[in-house]
This record gives C-alpha cells, structure tokens and sequence, in this order.
C-alpha cells in the first residue's frame, strides 16, 4: 500500500531534551515535506526536500533540522525543544512532477514540557 | 505562490450541494489551483486540481472561469462525514519550492 508513516505518533518530552521524528514513504517521491500545525494558525511548512541531499527551509525552520540521506526517509530533528514547538506535526511527499499533489502522514503529536 | 482567500466557515445540510469560492487575484499563467480537505487530526487528503474551466471526479467539481482570478470547489449531496476543512492551494505544480496552505474554509454539515 501507497503511505507516508510517521514515527511516533505521540511523544511527550521535556525542554532540550532531543528527539527525531521519522518520516517514510514508499512511493519513490522525489518531494518530501515537514509542516506544523497549530490552532488558528492552519499548515505552515518546516523544511522541503526536492531530493537526496538537497533541503531548503520552508516558513518555520527555527529550532528544527533535517536530513535527507536517502530517497525514501526524511527524518525531522529538534536539537533542543521548547514548549513553543508543542504541535501536531505533519510529513508529506509527492512526486517531482506535481508538487501540489501532497500525501501526508498520520501526524504526530509533540508536546514538550 | 499566489495568496488565496477564502470564507473562514460555512455551514450546510445534509443532501445540499456545497460551493466553497476561493479568490486568487495574483494567480501567475503557469499556476495550477489545488484542493485539499482535512478531517480533524490527520493529514490532508488531496481532493481535485485543475487549471481552467471544469474539473470533475469521483469527490468533487472544480469550476475555474477564463480570468481564473477564482475557483469553486463543489460537493455534490454533502453528508456528516464531510465536515472538514477544506484548503485552496495555487502554485505552479512542476517547479513549487514553498507550499504555503491558507487558514481554509471549515465546513459544517448538519443532519
């Protein structure tokens, strides 16, 4: 089955502790995604990735890092979290040649403490 | 990406059709214009893109008029289980960096 998995699904952690979450998908996307949501304040995209090795930043980068070692996993890291980044986290892909068409994860739900 | 508006909220019946407008006035030529729709605490779901005149499939028609300053996602017959909200997204599908989703609209379906 066609999917986008995210791991975990829930995480409560305390402030500066790190943690990655991860993100996979299966359908050999070329475009992968990182976006926060939070009441009030819709999707705002985190980091993109059009491919292996190349990253840029989308509207909310700070206190977030990524990687993109291989085509399939697109893992997001806070080095250091805040309860500013308690959030509903979403990873999408889609393929190089519709950049629109988005398919998202299942979302995992961040609280830091 | 072009900025988009549209209605914060609507709300409708059960057996209505459902037309939810969203205005892009800066919508570039190679734009192409993209709804989602979001059930609380997943992820959104991809519903319809088109670039001019009518889309339709199995979920919904998009209308889009020759300025394409606008487009209309229609639901036929909505029930319950589309309550959602539903995002308008415009943006050039073949070389988009930044996606960038609106508020969108919430949609409520009562019995």
């Amino acid at each position: 089955e066609a999917q986008v998995t995210q791991n975990p699904r829930y995480l409560i952690t305390v402030t500066g502790k790190k943690l990655t979450v991860t993100c996979s998908q299966n359908m050999n996307h070329e475009y992968m995604s990182w976006y926060r949501q939070d009441p009030g304040l819709g999707l705002r995209q985190i980091y993109y990735s059009m491919n292996v090795e190349v990253t840029d930043k989308g509207d909310v980068p700070e206190g977030y890092k990524v990687s993109r070692k291989e085509k399939r996993n697109f893992p997001l890291i806070l080095e250091s979290p805040s309860p500013n980044q308690t959030s509903l986290y979403f990873c999408a892909s889609n393929p190089a040649g519709s950049l629109l068409e988005q398919y998202f994860g299942p979302g995992t739900r961040l609280t830091v403490t | 990406l072009a900025k988009t508006t549209q209605p914060i909220s609507m709300d409708s019946y059960e057996g209505q059709e459902v037309n939810i407008t969203c205005s892009h006035n800066n919508i570039a030529t190679n734009d192409y214009i993209t709804w989602y729709q979001q059930f609380p605490s997943q992820g959104p779901r991809f519903i319809i893109q088109g670039y001019k005149t009518k889309v339709t499939n199995e979920v919904a028609s998009l209308f889009i008029p020759a300025d394409r300053k606008s487009s209309t996602l229609s639901l036929p017959r909505v029930s319950l289980s589309d309550t959602a909200v539903y995002y308008c997204l415009v943006g050039d599908y073949s070389s988009a960096s930044k996606i960038i989703f609106g508020s969108g609209t919430r949609l409520s379906i009562r019995p």
